[in-house]
């Protein structure tokens, strides 16, 4: 059964850092490219990053692009968003998910606020 | 980036009754198109890719339409477990991008 597990969200202040990471299981993960969505409260989905399988090529939606880094470790199957420079309209809940083309696999987030 | 415009923004049918939710792209994306399902407090299910082809446990109620520009999905005949937001998304270009969603509620 595949699984996609999201940790690390919380409360940061703005202008903080906060590394986000996915745990993912049931599958070949190696094989596959992932991808970061989220979803800021009563929201639709925002589309934030996505990364090939390797790791080598990443993409990043312009509203995050110089301040998330989205990393990956094949050795330990789990998906690093690390985020830097946060504002107010970072806040969300974060998905990782399977695949960069239709996500056909999606964990049940982490809520990230960014606030004072 | 690419533009997806959903229509309407709210539905309201019957259950039993068929629902007809758009996306338009601002430019053709080809069949590269996905339509999510999302419940509240649940995260996005995967229903269609490809703009036609229903995922592994889809009920054949749902189905897609079209390519390039326009796309269509409906639900032949609602159940009260289809009540939700639907998304649909481009993954021709970077960056994916994902329309506003149509909520779809019970008339």
């Amino acid at each position: 059964e595949v699984q996609l597990v999201e940790s690390g969200g919380g409360l940061v202040q703005p202008g903080g850092s906060l590394r986000l990471s996915c745990a993912a299981s049931g599958f070949t993960f190696s094989s596959f490219a992932m991808t970061w969505v989220r979803q800021a409260p009563g929201k639709g989905l925002e589309w934030v990053s996505g990364i090939s399988s390797s790791g080598d090529s990443t993409y990043y939606a312009d509203s995050v692009k110089g301040r998330f880094t989205f990393s990956r470790d094949n050795s330990k199957n789990t998906l690093y968003l690390q985020m830097n420079s946060l504002r107010a309209e970072d806040t969300a809940v974060y998905y990782c998910a399977k695949n960069w083309g239709g996500a056909d696999y999606w964990g049940q987030g982490t809520l990230v606020t960014v606030s004072s | 980036e690419i533009v997806m415009t959903q229509s309407p923004a709210t539905l309201s049918v019957s259950p039993g009754e068929r629902a007809t939710l758009s996306c338009r792209a601002s430019q053709s994306v080809s069949s590269n198109l996905v339509w999510y399902q999302q419940k509240p407090g649940q995260a996005p299910r995967f229903l269609i890719y490809g703009a036609s082809t229903r995922a592994t446990g889809i009920p054949a109620r749902f189905s897609g339409s079209g390519s390039g520009t326009e796309f269509t999905l409906t639900i032949s005949s609602l159940q009260s477990e289809d009540f939700a937001v639907y998304y649909c998304q481009q993954y021709n270009n970077w960056p994916r991008t994902f329309g506003q969603g149509t909520k779809l509620e019970i008339k």
